[in-house]
């Protein structure tokens, strides 16, 4: 069973905080990614990463960083938390296929309060 | 640029009654993939589906169905004889082919209330 795995399932943190949400994947995945959900808006990906220490910003990527030291981990650190980055983060990962045709798993999902 | 539409943001049904939630989508891409996923109230998105562009085949798995029509760039969902158990999230969601690493285009999603 695939498993991803979010270290948080609800944070608070303050304005102006450094803040670290990990993901862990068990599956072996090539790709992982981060989204943001947000009431009407869906899910929108703020950054992936397709190997080892590679990632490529998303649609949404100001404001945030991530690290990917390892394969089965894919970190997002929020450089200085600001009230407008409350949401729920959720994590994803998905193999690499040439046909990119498989589907991806989700974390639990972290909702992120900054107050 | 890819976009993903679900025209419906709530849907309210009482149980038993049939349900079809809308998916349109826009994409360049001639070869391209459409997922639908149910996220319950515990928040892990659960895939549900998915449906590559050459592929038109509608599909029927228990009270869940698909319709994909190119045509008409949808690709609608539909829930017979809904229950409670079916209340949540769906999103409906496009990847496209080539070097798009996997990335999701999602839709805004629509919110299923089942009642008793």
């Amino acid at each position: 069973d695939v498993k991803v795995t979010q270290s948080s399932r609800y944070l608070v943190k303050r304005t102006g905080e450094k803040v670290f949400l990990e993901c862990v994947q068990d599956m072996d995945h090539e790709n992982m990614f981060w989204y943001r959900q947000d009431p009407g808006l869906g899910l929108r990906l703020i950054y992936f990463s397709y190997d080892v220490k590679m990632k490529e910003k998303g649609d949404i990527p100001e404001g945030y960083s991530v690290s990917r030291e390892k394969k089965e981990r894919f970190s997002l650190i929020l450089e200085s938390a600001s009230t407008n980055q409350t949401s729920m983060y959720l994590c994803a990962s998905s193999l690499w296929t040439l046909t990119m045709n498989t589907e991806a798993f989700f974390g639990q999902g972290t909702r992120l309060t900054v107050v | 640029a890819q976009k993903v539409t679900q025209a419906q943001t709530e849907i309210s049904v009482v149980e038993k009654e049939d349900v079809t939630l809308d998916c349109v989508y826009e994409t360049r891409d001639t070869t391209y993939y459409l997922f639908w996923y149910k996220q319950p109230p515990s928040g892990e998105l659960v895939f549900l589906i998915r449906r590559n562009s050459f592929d038109e085949q509608n599909e029927i798995s228990g009270r869940y169905s698909w319709n994909f029509q190119k045509s008409t760039s949808s690709f609608n969902f539909t829930i017979t004889a809904s229950q409670v158990v079916d209340s949540a999230v769906y999103f409906c969601a496009l990847r496209g082919g080539g070097t798009s690493y996997g990335k999701l285009t999602f839709g805004q999603g629509t919110i299923l209330t089942v009642h008793p």
